[in-house]
């Protein structure tokens, strides 16, 4: 099955600082997603990205599916993004099983 | 549109028991997929439904099963629990090629 990589694994910054977390993965896939966990458990969608490049405030992504990896972009952190990042792909469509990584842990020092 | 719902969100048994887990997608949303989330594994996949079928399968033991309903509400199963089905189970809803969305997820003490 397809493999999935996040990088890196731990991450703490100061808050207003920038960021950015990687995903790789190991074959084609038509579906890749970004998810914030809270920290209640439920999976927060950020992006359904499978190629391209995407805005929302102040989070950005960017999915090269030519080589095999995608990248999130955090701007002037706050507190609140602290939490667990995962990157998911599928390669059967919209609605195959996603396959995750296990995530970059996020924390915004004050 | 109110998002994924599951019920219960928390739940606690016993090994060798049993267990019902449900949860009703997006309006309009026909597929359902469930997740299982532990510590060690992380994010598994367990199965999807479409229109009342089980179309994908992750890798999981025959204890696992589950069913959808004809207003895609589906629900999963777990029989003769273990201490290691102790877990968050998440369960998506998605319409077609948009990706998935995610309810709050029931988590599961097996004691």
């Amino acid at each position: 099955g397809i493999q999935v990589e996040q990088s890196p694994p731990d991450l703490i910054l100061q808050e207003g600082a920038n960021s950015t977390l990687r995903c790789n993965f190991s074959d084609s896939v038509n579906n890749l997603q970004w998810f914030h966990q809270n920290p209640w458990g439920q999976l927060i969608n950020l992006f359904y990205i499978p190629s391209g490049t995407k805005q929302n405030g102040r989070l950005s992504a960017t999915t090269v599916a030519t080589e095999r990896y995608s990248l999130l972009y955090i701007s002037s952190s706050q507190t609140t993004d602290s939490g667990v990042y995962f990157c998911a792909v599928g390669s059967g469509g919209g609605a195959d099983g996603l396959t995750f990584g296990k995530g970059t842990h996020l924390i915004i020092q004050p | 549109k109110a998002g994924v719902t599951q019920t219960p969100r928390y739940l606690i048994k016993t090994r060798g028991q049993q267990v019902t887990l449900s949860c009703s997608p997006i309006s309009g949303h026909r597929s359902v997929s469930w997740y299982q989330q532990t510590p060690g594994q992380g994010l598994q996949f367990l199965f999807e439904y479409f229109s009342e079928t089980q179309r994908n399968k992750g890798n999981f033991p025959g204890r696992f099963s589950g069913r959808q309903f004809s207003n895609s509400r589906s629900e999963m199963n777990v029989s003769t629990l273990e201490l290691g089905d102790s877990a968050l189970y998440l369960c998506a809803s998605s319409p077609a090629s948009r990706g998935q969305f995610f309810g709050p997820g029931t988590r599961l003490t097996v004691l």
